[in-house]
């Protein structure tokens, strides 16, 4: 079956540590995003990729990082320098090469910094 | 003042009642409007997927935008306990920065047997 898959379902993190999240696709998309969701906010965009080898940074980009090494592969790295990392990812795949038109998304990995 | 705004609710109703979900936006280049359904913990699913004004219709689901109200809405009839989850609002325009998509504070529905 096709889809996107994210791994692993929930991550804990120590203070300091970086961590990487991990997003698949077998969907043959061009284009990946990563979201991060808090109560109450709606999804704010991470970073995107619209092909290999390149990504854009989103809205709040800050403290984080990504590659786009493979078509099908979008990990996204939460680095200690982001403040409040304490959140739900999801990873997104879209066929358009426009920012997110008909994406589908992965079930997401939540992340809690202890 | 955000780009897209929505009620967040909650909102609580019988099973077989209509229900109306609705989103506010401000910017006017804003050209695909879509509707998730996000359960918990899950990641979101697309419903519905609008281009510019018009009524789309997908079973008990009807999605209609309303371009000169900036105003969009989602409505879902028999309503059943199956129903209730969180649903997102989201739209884009065409070009440049308009085409990030942007979604709306989500909406939690209870859909009570």
């Amino acid at each position: 079956d096709g889809g996107i898959t994210q791994s692993p379902k929930y991550l804990f993190r120590k203070e300091g540590q970086n961590v990487t999240l991990s997003c698949e696709q077998n969907l043959n998309h061009d284009a990946m995003y990563w979201y991060r969701q808090d109560p109450g906010q709606g999804l704010r965009l991470i970073y995107y990729s619209q092909i290999v080898n390149d990504f854009q940074k989103g809205d709040i980009a800050e403290g984080y990082s990504v590659s786009r090494e493979k078509k099908e592969s979008f990990p996204l790295t939460v680095t200690s320098a982001q403040k409040n990392p304490t959140a739900f990812y999801l990873c997104a795949s879209s066929i358009d090469r426009g920012l997110g038109t008909e994406a589908f998304f992965g079930q997401g990995t939540r992340l809690t910094v202890v | 003042q955000k780009e897209v705004e929505q009620d967040p609710g909650p909102l609580s109703v019988p099973e077989g009642a209509i229900v109306s979900l609705n989103c506010t936006y401000s910017n006017s280049a804003f050209q695909y409007f879509m509707w998730y359904r996000q359960y918990s913990r899950k990641g979101p699913e697309l419903l519905m997927y609008t281009y510019s004004s018009g009524n789309k219709e997908d079973g008990r689901f009807t999605a209609q935008v309303d371009k000169s109200s900036k105003y969009i809405s989602l409505f879902i009839r028999d309503s059943q306990p199956s129903d209730s989850a969180t649903y997102l609002c989201a739209m884009r325009g065409e070009f440049g920065n308009t085409g990030k998509l942007i979604f709306g504070q989500g909406t939690t529905l209870q859909v009570k047997p």
